[in-house]
């Protein structure tokens, strides 16, 4: 079936640190997953998104792991900043419908 | 840059009572989607739109939801007798001719009362 889950709901980490956030997905069919960061009050907002032939890819200072043996993938933020504070969800695109999960809130200390 | 725009940002309605949600895509997209966000949840879809017509919706679209698309820029959503459990934040997004990168407006916060 369609599910999309994260691990933690809650990430804090300090200014300068790197953060990983994480997600699991249950469809093993699933061949391409975006993820997506939610500022308060806005619309989610691209990121990065990965398909199922490739295990890396990388941004500015975002990098996106896919390990298609045991469903995992996970977003990597480098030297994380204040502005990166938010809600950060890992979506499957499936046909240009977006299944969410649940989302892990980012907090970046000072 | 290009965006998705949302009016109004916040409808306040009287439970039973009709609302309509209005988004205009961007401009040389071809697919329209409407999403909904009960607070603090994850964003759930609703509805995909393409050659005006629904391509596939979800459970939560039931027969008191319908869009539209009545002209060439404006894209709705309608609830016609809302219920408590309709309160959310709705967004619409839009994506062009790959149907993969799905630009979000920033959302209607719909409180039903």
């Amino acid at each position: 079936g369609e599910s999309v889950g994260l691990h933690l709901p809650t990430l804090s980490v300090q200014e300068g640190d790197n953060s990983i956030i994480n997600c699991a997905y249950s469809n093993s069919a699933s061949d391409y997953f975006i993820w997506y960061k939610q500022e308060s009050g806005k619309g989610p907002q691209f990121i990065i998104d990965i398909r199922s032939n490739m295990d890396k890819r990388q941004g500015q200072r975002v990098t996106v792991l896919l390990n298609k043996t045991v469903k995992h993938l996970s977003l990597q933020i480098a030297a994380t900043q204040p502005g990166d504070s938010a809600v950060y969800f890992c979506a499957e695109n499936t046909w240009g419908k977006l299944i969410f999960g649940q989302g892990t809130e980012l907090s970046v200390k000072p | 840059e290009p965006e998705v725009t949302q009016t109004p940002s916040h409808q306040v309605t009287q439970m039973g009572q009709e609302v309509i949600l209005r988004c205009v895509p961007i401009s040389n997209h071809l697919y329209f989607y409407w999403y909904r966000q009960i607070l603090g949840q994850k964003v759930e879809f609703l509805v995909s739109f393409y050659n005006n017509e629904i391509s596939e919706k979800s459970e939560i679209f039931d027969d008191q939801f319908s869009v539209e698309r009545p002209d060439g820029s404006n894209f709705t959503l309608k609830i016609r007798s809302t219920k408590l459990e309709d309160s959310a934040m709705y967004f619409c997004a839009s994506t062009g001719l790959s149907n993969t990168e799905a630009f979000f407006g920033q959302g209607t916060r719909l409180t039903v009362v």
